[in-house]
């Protein structure tokens, strides 16, 4: 099976572009979540998704984030307006409902660097 | 809310040595404990994970990891290392309800030949 893929892998912008990174997790997988990676704060969960249906979003940091899951293949990050400071690394990941909460399939990641 | 504390930001171990990573979880009961692994560039990738039954669990790549309650510890045991285990190790811990992972802030390996 294919893992979760993400794209792009890399993407630099200017202070102030759109920015949508994007991800098709595992086929047949229930839950989809976005994390972010940064020195200074770690891993940090944004928003999880549950059949498509966004679950909880009180990680995103402001409302330049936003997400959407049209379908169970597909979802998208988007931050309108970017900032230097949402220089990241974004992992995408997926599980089973079935499967151990906490066992999580990542993809490799989609590093944002705005300038 | 739950904690989960890695002591070592960095570990250097020589080739074929033994590695004992450390990690400290703070919660009341019993929480579904992980560790992972992320090459550079990469994804994290799972390792092995706890949630019940035997202490000593195994996992892929010839590591191992003990839960101890008495010391709220869930410690990454390898018994001889290989250049490629060079990488960051996270653990993470899970409490029910909220689908919410807590990663530690990681320990960076190296490997010396």
């Amino acid at each position: 099976d294919a893992g979760v893929i993400q794209s792009p892998r890399h993407e630099v912008t200017e202070m102030g572009q759109e920015v949508t990174l994007r991800c098709k997790p595992i086929s047949g997988h229930d839950y989809l979540f976005w994390y972010r990676q940064t020195m200074m704060r770690g891993l940090e969960l944004l928003i999880y998704f549950n059949n498509n249906v966004p679950i909880d979003d009180s990680g995103m940091p402001e409302d330049r984030f936003s997400a959407k899951m049209p379908n169970a293949s597909f979802s998208t990050l988007k931050i309108q307006p970017s900032e230097p400071r949402d220089s990241a690394v974004y992992f995408c990941a997926s599980r089973r409902l079935a499967g151990v909460p906490g066992e999580l399939f990542f993809g490799e990641g989609s590093r944002l660097t705005v300038l | 809310a739950q904690s989960v504390t890695q002591p070592d930001i960095h570990i250097t171990v020589s080739e074929g040595a033994s590695l004992e990573l450390r990690c400290n979880y703070s919660y009341g009961a019993t929480p579904y404990l992980f560790w992972y692994v992320q090459s550079p560039g990469q994804g994290l990738q799972l390792l092995l994970k706890y949630f019940s039954g035997d202490t000593l669990v195994q996992g892929i790549k010839g590591f191992e990891a003990e839960f101890k309650r008495s010391q709220s510890s869930f410690n990454l045991r390898k018994p001889s290392v290989h250049w490629s285990d060079a990488a960051e190790y996270f653990c993470a811990v899970y409490v029910g309800g909220g689908n919410k992972l807590t990663f530690g802030t990681g320990t960076q390996l190296k490997v010396e030949l």
